[in-house]
Formats: C-alpha cells, structure tokens, sequence
C-alpha cells in the first residue's frame, strides 16, 4: 500500500493567490482528517471527513479554507485568498472506522506552505 | 472534553540513557491510547497502542502501559540512540462523538551521541 499521498509536498506562493492541498487517503479507509501544524500552535486539527461528509469543520480558522470530498480518494483543501499567516505544514490522514480498528490514523508527509 | 497533557520539552540526553516522557489523559469512559512519532521532515508515524486497562503496547524497545487509575500512558525505552530525536505525541481516542484523535503538545527528543 503506498500510505497517504500528499501533493504538493511543497508550495511557495504570494498573498492573495488560491492554494489547493490535495490527498489521497488509504483505499478501504472511511475517515479523513485535515490538519496543520505550526511552531507556535501546534498540531490542530481543520476538518474531519466520514464517508466522504464533512462531520466537525470547527477548526478551520475562517472562512478562506474551504474542504472537500468528491469521492472516497481524494479530497482538497483550499485557501482562497492566502495569507502568510497560513503558512505551515499541512498533513492530511486517513483510518478505518471499522470496530476494533482502534481508529489508528495514518499520516501523509505533508504540504509545506509558504505564503510571501 | 477530552484532553491530553504531555511532559514539556524539550528532552535532551545522552545515548544509552533510559527515557520516559508522561502522558496523562481525561476522558469519558475507557479510550483507546496512541504514541505517534514525527521525525524531521516527515508525517506523524504511530509508534504504539493500548486499546484497554493494563494492555501494553510496544515497538521498537518503546512501551508503554495503560494505566486506568492514574489515567495514563507513560513512553518508556530503555536505552535510547541518535535514531530516536524526534517529536513525541501522546493520543487518545474518543469514545464518543466523532470519535477523532485527541493529541497532546508533542514533546521533542534530541538524543546526543
């Protein structure tokens, strides 16, 4: 199995421009997870996917983020308009809601996000 | 809610030392309990679980055992290498709602050879 996929793993751009973040979870898993993580807040979790529906959205820090789940391998996460303030590591992670899964989440590698 | 507190870092000692890193959670009923690593660079990786009271998880000479009345879930390897600086979250999952992971702050582990 090739994990969670993450594109890109890195983006360089300048205030104002739209950012898409873009995963693909684990095939057979039901739940997805976006997260970011900064030096100074840490790991937070933005959204929460189940079923390809959206299920606790409460961390997504305002109205520029935008997520979705078209289908169960592949979801976005959108920044429109960035702000450099949003720069940071984005991973997304996908697990099985199956009992006695234990709900183990697996963990992509990360968008790193610079916004200039 | 449900919460997770980890031992602040960052930790730093020498190889071959013994490491321990608390965690403590609160939580409503009997979660399942995690460990995740992040190395530089890269993804949190899940390093152990304990699913019930008692259980001990372990990998790679790490352990730890849930300890429901200390509500706790303390990381502990023996004898530690260079290998092993990382960042070290503690987790739990929830019972109820939606069900996601709860992590603690990380706590970061530089080992000096």
């Amino acid at each position: 199995d090739a994990g969670v996929i993450q594109s890109p793993r890195h983006e360089v751009t300048e205030m104002g421009q739209e950012v898409t973040l873009r995963c693909k979870p684990i095939s057979g898993h039901n739940s997805l997870f976006w997260y970011r993580q900064t030096m100074m807040r840490g790991l937070e979790l933005l959204i929460y996917f189940n079923n390809n529906v959206p299920i606790d959205d409460s961390g997504m820090p305002e109205d520029r983020f935008s997520a979705k789940m078209p289908n169960a391998s592949f979801s976005t996460l959108k920044i429109q308009p960035s702000e450099p303030r949003d720069s940071a590591v984005y991973f997304c992670a996908s697990s099985s809601r199956l009992a006695g899964a234990g709900n183990e989440q697996f963990f992509g590698p990360g968008t790193r996000l610079t916004v200039l | 809610g449900d919460s997770v507190t980890q031992m602040e870092g960052p930790v730093t000692l020498s190889e071959e030392a013994f490491l321990t890193i608390n965690c403590t959670y609160t939580a409503t009923g009997y979660p399942s309990l995690f460990w995740y690593v992040q190395y530089p660079g890269e993804g949190l990786q899940l390093l152990l679980k304990a699913t019930k009271a008692d259980d001990k998880g372990s990998n790679k000479g790490f352990e730890a055992t849930y300890r429901k009345e200390t509500t706790s879930f303390h990381l502990e390897k023996g004898s530690v290498q260079v290998s092993d600086s990382a960042v070290y979250f503690c987790a739990l999952s929830e019972i109820q709602g939606a069900q996601k992971l709860v992590f603690g702050q990380g706590t970061r582990l530089t080992i000096n050879p």
